[in-house]
């Protein structure tokens, strides 16, 4: 079974430029997620979506970050215009969305620097 | 979700088997207790989860409290590929997330 695939796996910009990911979740799995991970920290969650609707994006900085997954497969983030802060790894994890199963699967990430 | 406490770091020799242990005092009845791992540049990886009974799995053994207010994760031979940021989270939202906090460095010595 293919896992999450994300790309690319780094990117550099400078800040006030923008800059998209690319999620390919596991096939068949409804719930898609992102996150964002800041060194020495734990993942957050971004956004959160159910098939091509979106469940949860409280923690989404929307002035400049913007998510869509078209067609309830693959996803992309957007940050425009990246701030020095926004230098982390974005993670893209899926899940099948089963009662009572908070089992995720997880890409290897994009690692953001913005300088 | 509950807030769950772990060590910051723990060390751990190779073959013996490494217990790593996390507090969520004031985990609800219905809410499971998940552990993930993350090695050095991949994403987290699913170890294993529990309600109120221990749990075994290919690659650990999960022991919860009768109170369930802690629990410990155990890797009964820990390897050097062991060594990883493990989490610890409480969970039962309907929404199905996880909130993730610093975790505990395992690191495996030779």
């Amino acid at each position: 079974e293919a896992g999450v695939a994300q790309s690319p796996r780094y990117k550099i910009i400078e800040k006030r430029q923008s800059v998209a990911f690319w999620c390919n979740p596991i096939s068949g799995h409804a719930t898609l997620y992102w996150y964002q991970q800041i060194l020495g920290q734990g993942p957050k969650l971004l956004i959160q979506f159910q098939n091509n609707g979106v469940v949860d994006d409280s923690q989404l900085p929307k002035d400049r970050f913007s998510a869509e997954r078209l067609k309830g497969v693959d996803s992309t983030l957007k940050i425009q215009p990246a701030k020095l802060e926004d230098s982390a790894v974005y993670l893209c994890a899926s899940s099948m969305r089963q009662r009572h199963s908070y089992e995720q699967y997880f890409g290897p990430g994009t690692r953001l620097t913005v300088t | 979700d509950a807030k769950t406490t772990q060590p910051t770091s723990m060390d751990c020799a190779e073959g013996r088997a490494a217990n790593l242990p996390c507090n969520h005092s004031t985990i609800s009845g219905n809410e499971y207790v998940y552990w993930y791992r993350q090695i050095h540049s991949q994403g987290p990886q699913y170890i294993i989860h529990g309600l109120k009974n221990n749990e075994t799995n290919e690659m650990a053994s999960l022991i919860i409290t009768e109170d369930r207010k802690s629990s410990t994760l155990i890797l009964p031979h820990a390897t050097l590929r062991d060594t990883a940021v493990y989490y610890c989270i409480a969970t039962g939202g309907s929404n199905y997330k996880l909130t993730f906090g610093k975790g505990t460095l395992l690191t495996v010595n030779p």
